[in-house]
């Protein structure tokens, strides 16, 4: 069994520039969430994913946008970085949306600098 | 006010030490909470569920106190390897989490 991937493990961007992130889910899981944490802080929510459909959206603008594919892995883009989006940005993959207790696997992250 | 509050520690206690963290919740509905570690730039990892008869796991244990709306964490006979951030988590909408800013604590030889 396979855990959840991310790549790349480290990026740096400059202010304006566009970024993709990508995470496969762990085998068996449908579901993947994408959370943001900044230094220092608890991860926040961004948005779910389930069934190649947005499935809950926290407190993020739409520059912040995803997409699932057919094999359940996902992308995270953002637009028109700043320089505030600089963050570890988790991947989380589960076993069904809106279904509480189930485990959430999370990835290593992708550390995001913009400069 | 923070759905989820933590004290941010660091909490500094040597090894063999007894040390217990709480966490705070707003949201009166919230249905499920867990505990997750997380080490330095590294992923969080569940570390437990908490239910509200309270559960243990070898050297730790979780309450709930949905009456007074927090969660605790106690840890017995610390480890140098219990070093690490805290991480109070809730899941109220099923699809999503709801982390607390995280407790740091370092155990000392």
């Amino acid at each position: 069994e396979t855990g959840v991937t991310q790549s790349p493990t480290h990026l740096i961007k400059t202010r304006g520039q566009q970024v993709t992130l990508r995470c496969s889910s762990q085998s068996g899981h449908n579901t993947v969430s994408w959370y943001q944490q900044a230094l220092g802080q608890g991860p926040q929510f961004i948005f779910q994913y389930y069934r190649e459909e947005e499935n809950g959206r926290g407190n993020f603008p739409p520059r912040f946008s995803g997409l699932q594919f057919p094999n359940y892995s996902s992308e995270l883009n953002v637009n028109a970085l700043e320089l505030d989006d600089s963050a570890l940005y988790l991947c989380a993959s589960s076993l069904g949306a809106g279904m509480l207790n189930y485990g959430y696997t999370f990835g290593s992250g992708t550390r995001l600098t913009v400069v | 006010r923070k759905e989820v509050e933590q004290d941010p520690g660091p909490f500094n206690v040597p090894e063999g030490a007894t040390v217990a963290f709480n966490c705070t919740y707003s949201n009166s509905a919230s249905q499920s909470f867990f505990w997750y570690r997380q080490d330095c730039r590294k992923e969080p990892k569940l570390l437990m569920s908490v239910y509200s008869s309270g559960n243990e796991d070898g050297r730790f244990t979780a309450q709930l106190n949905r009456a007074s709306q927090y969660i605790s964490l106690l840890i017995r006979d610390s480890k140098l390897s219990d070093s690490a951030t805290y991480l109070c988590v809730l899941n109220n909408a099923g699809n999503m989490l709801t982390f607390g800013g995280g407790t740091r604590l370092m155990v000392k030889p």
